[in-house]
């Protein structure tokens, strides 16, 4: 069956550095996403993504992250200059379509950030 | 406006009980309400979800009651099981499907007593 998948599965990076988060969609999807989740916290919306731009972005993807489909395959999160509070558990997904009826997003299995 | 409020935060239910979790929204522009089932170290994976347009989807054990006028709704899981234990997640999003802009409620750790 056809997974999103993420690496890596755990980083731990010092605060002030920059970290890139990497998500292989699922091969025929054309929307991407990242979601947050904070430890024992909802899952809160990042960013949305086609046709190699932002669809829509939410108050916390500031200016501070970044979102980028170098190739065919990978589409990455960059956070510029950690901070302790991006801490969490980053979700990447992807869906055939947006907004269409009966489509579906599917989830990666996460990255956990430690900001230290 | 955008907020989904779900409760209880936790749930312990004997095996075979029925595990109730419910979920109230503000947004009427909302009109897909899918639930994500969260295993530990894994990613949300969609359950069921429902539209506006019926009150009731039920999927094996699993059973979504809507109340559009109340602007909430539920999730029943019948004939509870170890397995099933893990956290829940409400949600909602805007065009029909979880393929957009998915709003998340706070989460459900549900335990299932042997």
């Amino acid at each position: 069956e056809p997974e999103v998948t993420q690496t890596p599965s755990h980083q731990v990076t010092q605060m002030g550095q920059e970290v890139i988060l990497r998500c292989v969609p699922i091969s025929n999807h054309l929307y991407f996403y990242w979601y947050r989740q904070i430890l024992g916290q909802k899952v809160e919306f990042l960013v949305s993504f086609y046709n190699n731009e932002i669809s829509e972005k939410s108050e916390i993807f500031d200016d501070q992250f970044s979102v980028e489909r170098p190739d065919g395959s990978n589409f990455t999160l960059k956070i510029r200059s950690t901070k302790l509070e991006d801490s969490a558990m980053y979700f990447c997904a992807s869906s055939e379509a947006d907004g269409k009826p009966n489509t579906e997003a599917f989830f990666g299995q996460g990255t956990r950030l430690t900001v230290v | 406006q955008q907020q989904v409020k779900q409760s209880p935060q936790s749930l312990i239910v004997q095996k075979g009980g029925i595990s109730i979790i419910n979920c109230a929204y503000e947004n009427t522009a909302f009109d897909y309400f899918p639930w994500y089932q969260q295993f530990p170290g894994k990613g949300p994976a969609l359950l069921i979800a429902i539209r506006p347009d019926v009150s009731e989807k039920k999927e094996g054990r699993f059973t979504i009651s809507f109340n559009k006028s109340a602007k909430q709704f539920s999730l029943h899981i019948m004939d509870s099981q170890p397995g099933d234990s893990a956290t829940y997640f409400c949600a909602a999003s805007r065009g029909y499907s979880s393929a957009s802009k998915i709003i998340f409620g706070s989460g459900t750790r549900l335990s299932i007593r042997p």
